[in-house]
């Protein structure tokens, strides 16, 4: 049972282009969630991240959107760049007594940046 | 600087020979997570530990044991018993339970293949 899901295993956007990777969830107990961004042979590196109380949040080239009524959030660049070409990863955790300690992943969607 | 490190890097494995992944971090993080990376699918959560002296099972733990001594360490022993033991594996710290909402912080990974 896929509880975060990304649809989409690859996305090709122009350089200086805006790159959007979507994520959907079943869950309605995820209350936190994350995009990571990852590179071959390496560990995935935290990029943003949005709390269930926001509907966006914003660090520099990256704003991450919710929308809770429809289970969905998006990640956009903007500006597209080379080095943004990796695999991103949603990721989602429920709140618990614990803090957000269980993350659930999605599958991962290629970005590739085309010069 | 401050990190998470995972020793070795690429790693092989006799058939029913018992192997152990070494991470350690010197972030001062409460919480430590082992995942498993698979080709073409997100990262699953084997084990975590909250604190020194305490681990929970993740969503994947058997055929895996894991220790916390130290709150530096946090070793994943894949043993025997687990039946496909090829995969990416992944360690990653956070502050834990004494902050909410915070990211966790991925090693580099450990690539184990069964000779």
């Amino acid at each position: 049972d896929q509880q975060v899901k990304q649809n989409s295993p690859s996305l090709s956007v122009q350089e200086g282009r805006i790159s959007i990777l979507n994520c959907d969830y079943t869950n309605s107990m995820f209350d936190y969630f994350l995009w990571y961004k990852k590179y071959p042979a390496e560990g995935p590196t935290f990029l943003i991240s949005i709390s269930s109380i926001k509907d966006k949040n914003e660090d520099g080239r990256f704003t991450v959107f919710l929308n809770k009524s429809a289970k969905h959030l998006s990640l956009h660049i903007v500006p597209s760049q080379p080095g943004d070409s990796a695999v991103y990863f949603c990721a989602a955790s429920p709140i618990s007594n614990f803090g957000n300690e269980k993350l659930t992943f999605g599958t991962g969607t290629r970005l590739t940046i085309i010069p | 600087d401050g990190g998470i490190t995972q020793s070795p890097k690429y790693l092989f494995r006799k058939e029913g020979q018992n192997v152990t992944l070494s991470c350690e971090q010197n972030l001062n993080h409460d919480a430590m997570y082992w995942y498993r990376q698979d080709p073409g699918q997100g990262l699953r959560l084997i084990y975590y530990s909250q604190i020194v002296n305490d681990f929970q099972k993740g969503d994947i733990a058997e055929g895996y044991s894991v220790s916390r001594e130290k709150k530096e360490s946090f070793p994943l022993t894949v043993t025997s018993a687990q039946k496909n033991p090829t995969a990416f594996y992944l360690c990653a710290s956070s502050m834990g339970r004494s902050r909410s909402n915070q990211p966790q912080h991925f090693g580099d990974g450990t690539r184990l293949s069964i000779l």
